[in-house]
Order: C-alpha cells, then sequence, then structure tokens
C-alpha cells in the first residue's frame, strides 16, 4: 500500500527528444506528489510537484501529469537537453504524515 | 533561501571511531529529517525531529545517534558503525510540526560516508 512503483529504470533520449517517467501508487490518501532530481554525488533537488486537484502542472521545460483514477503520474521532460542527465525520483506524502514515499529511481541520459 | 548545508561534505571512519555529521538550515522550518542513501537506490528515511523532538525513528540501530540542539541544527553522532553504514547521508527540512500538509523537503547535498 505503501509503495510508489517508478518506471523505467533508464531511459536514453537524444538531445531535444522528450522522455517520459511514469509512477503508480496504490495507497489512496497519498495527496501530494513531488518529482525530485539528483545529480551524482548530491543531494535530491525538488524539480515540480502536484496535487490530486488538477491533472497537469508545468514548470519550464518539466510538466507533471496526473490521473487520479488510475493512481498514476508522470514526468515529461520537453526539449530534453544534456545537462537533464540525472537520476529521477517521482515521491508521494500523506496530508496526515511526514514520510516521503519515494519510486525507485529512473536514471535519464540525455545524449547530445 | 532553500538552502540545507550538512558538513563534513566527506567522512572517512574506522569501526571503534565516534564522528558526527552536522546539519544546518536558515529557513525557519520546524521539521529536519535524516535519510540514509545507497548508490543507485532513493533516500531512506532514518529520523524525523518536529519541534525539535524526535517523532519517528524507523528502527535504526542505535550506533546512529540523532539530536536536534535547536530549531536550526540536526546532528547524527555515530559510533561503531560497520561497513555496509557506508552511504550518503542526507539531511532535509520543511515547514514541519505534525502533519505536514504535504510540505516540500528540502535536501542537503549530503554527507558521503566510508567506513573502512
Amino acid at each position: 500500500q505503501q509503495q510508489v512503483k517508478q518506471s523505467p529504470q533508464s531511459l536514453i533520449v537524444q538531445k531535444g527528444g522528450i522522455p517520459i517517467i511514469n509512477c503508480a501508487y496504490e495507497n489512496t490518501a497519498f495527496d501530494y506528489f513531488p518529482w525530485y532530481q539528483q545529480f551524482p554525488g548530491k543531494g535530491p533537488a525538488l524539480l515540480i510537484a502536484i496535487r490530486p486537484d488538477v491533472s497537469e502542472k508545468k514548470e519550464g521545460r518539466f510538466t507533471i501529469s496526473f490521473n487520479k483514477s488510475a493512481k498514476q503520474f508522470s514526468l515529461h521532460i520537453m526539449d530534453s537537453q544534456p545537462g537533464d542527465s540525472a537520476t529521477y525520483f517521482c515521491a508521494a506524502q500523506e496530508t496526515s504524515g511526514s514520510r516521503l514515499t519515494f519510486g525507485e529511481g529512473t536514471q535519464l541520459t540525455v545524449n547530445p | 533561501d532553500t538552502e540545507v548545508t550538512q558538513t563534513p561534505k566527506h567522512l572517512v571512519m574506522g569501526m571503534t571511531n565516534k564522528k558526527s555529521l552536522k546539519c544546518e538550515q536558515h529557513m525557519g522550518h520546524r521539521a529536519m529529517y535524516w535519510y540514509k542513501q545507497k548508490a543507485k537506490k532513493p533516500p531512506e528515511l532514518m529520523f524525523v525531529y518536529s519541534y525539535e523532538k524526535l517523532s519517528i525513528n524507523e528502527s535504526v540501530p542505535s550506533r546512529f545517534s540523532p539530536e536536534c540542539p535547536n530549531s536550526s541544527l540536526l546532528n547524527l553522532h555515530l559510533h561503531a558503525l560497520q561497513p555496509e553504514d557506508s552511504a550518503l547521508y542526507l539531511c532535509a527540512s520543511s515547514h514541519g510540526g505534525t502533519g505536514l500538509n504535504g510540505e516540500t523537503q528540502y535536501f542537503g547535498p549530503g554527507t558521503r560516508l566510508l567506513v573502512l
């Protein structure tokens, strides 16, 4: 119930491509869904976050799509750049809780 | 400013040593966290402090001892660690209190710990 399943485990795209990372959850009490970007040797940095009352949120080249009925959400990176090469973690949190439940991560490589 | 700072950046210690990791934030956040992260894995929650009181201990071995001296500082005291404790230790903070209402957690850069 507490799991967040993330796919794919790794992803390679060409510069300018649109990588898509998918996450699914079971716990309907989750109501906050952040995405973190992590470069090697660094801490995770918040990229973008969404709540279930909206179906899409855009910040710059990053878009979250959210499907509440399917309990799925995804990250799209428009016009991807080599500098976007990093590990991306989706996460989920309950309003009443303090635990972030992370997905297993996706290692993204954007080739020049 | 959403900065969480951690010192040291790197730490090598023997299994009989005692060392401490430090974390600091000046965002007025009242919840602070310690996570452990192994390579190619997501962060694993270890401890949560809310308003300077320990609110969550995820069954962490006693060789890890957290301390929250004030609302801006968080320490992790290490003693008699094992080689399998080698990992990236991350500190995070959020606005906090019980019932975090989905508040964003901001992570520090981490301390890379190697136990020999």
